[in-house]
């Protein structure tokens, strides 16, 4: 079934641990973002790419970095993760050239940092 | 500020009646605007949209949205609610000329038996 698989579902994680979270799609999707979500405030976007090879920040960047080497995979870094990270990671996936469409998401990953 | 609010945090509704799920918005300009569903340990997953046309649009799983310019509304409604409707539901808009979405809040569904 095509999708987004993200990897691992959840983590307990040391602060000042390097931390990866894997992001994969099979839909051929141009454009990819990262989201956490924290009760109370929704969803937040952390980064996002419009296509393989380019990157930008979203509103809240500011300790995770990404990379778009090809068009299927969209990792998001925590260099030196902070108990402030601890959260529902989301990633997500659009088609573009088509404004009409969705953003589909992924299951999530449950990040707890101590 | 560009800014989706959902006024409600949870909206409780027995089984058969009516819902709504109150959506605003504000952005400059003519947005498209998005209803998601939320399950237990899951991701969000798309209900439906406005883009233009007919200000009433229908979704999956019975779901329907108003669409209102003049209030800067997306109401979601359902003409009969389902125990199995109880989740968390998340508004968005995509302002003009962006690939973004901004998020509301969100709002907690509880349909009692």
């Amino acid at each position: 079934i095509a999708g987004i698989t993200q990897a691992p579902t959840s983590q307990i994680l040391a602060a000042g641990r390097r931390m990866t979270l894997r992001c994969t799609q099979d839909m051929r999707h141009n454009a990819m973002y990262w989201y956490r979500q924290d009760l109370g405030l929704g969803l937040r976007l952390i980064h996002y790419s419009n296509t393989a090879g380019t990157t930008g920040k979203g509103e809240v960047p500011d300790g995770y970095s990404v990379s778009r080497a090809n068009t299927d995979d969209f990792p998001l870094t925590l260099a030196s993760a902070v108990p402030s990270q601890t959260s529902v990671y989301f990633c997500a996936s659009r088609a573009r050239g088509d404004s009409n469409q969705p953003q589909h998401f992924g299951d999530g990953t449950r990040l707890s940092i101590l | 500020a560009q800014s989706v609010a959902q006024p409600e945090d949870q909206v409780n509704v027995a089984e058969g009646n009516p819902l709504t799920v109150k959506c605003t918005y504000s952005v400059s300009g003519n947005p498209y605007l998005f209803w998601y569903v939320q399950y237990p340990n899951r991701g969000l997953q798309f209900l439906l949209k406005y883009i233009t046309g007919d200000n009433l649009v229908k979704g999956s799983y019975g779901f329907e949205a108003e669409f209102n310019k003049s209030q800067t509304s997306f109401h979601l409604k359902k003409p009969s609610a389902l125990v199995s409707d109880s989740a968390l539901y998340f508004c968005a808009v995509r302002p003009p000329n962006t690939d973004k979405l901004i998020f509301g809040t969100g709002t907690r569904l509880q349909v009692f038996p």
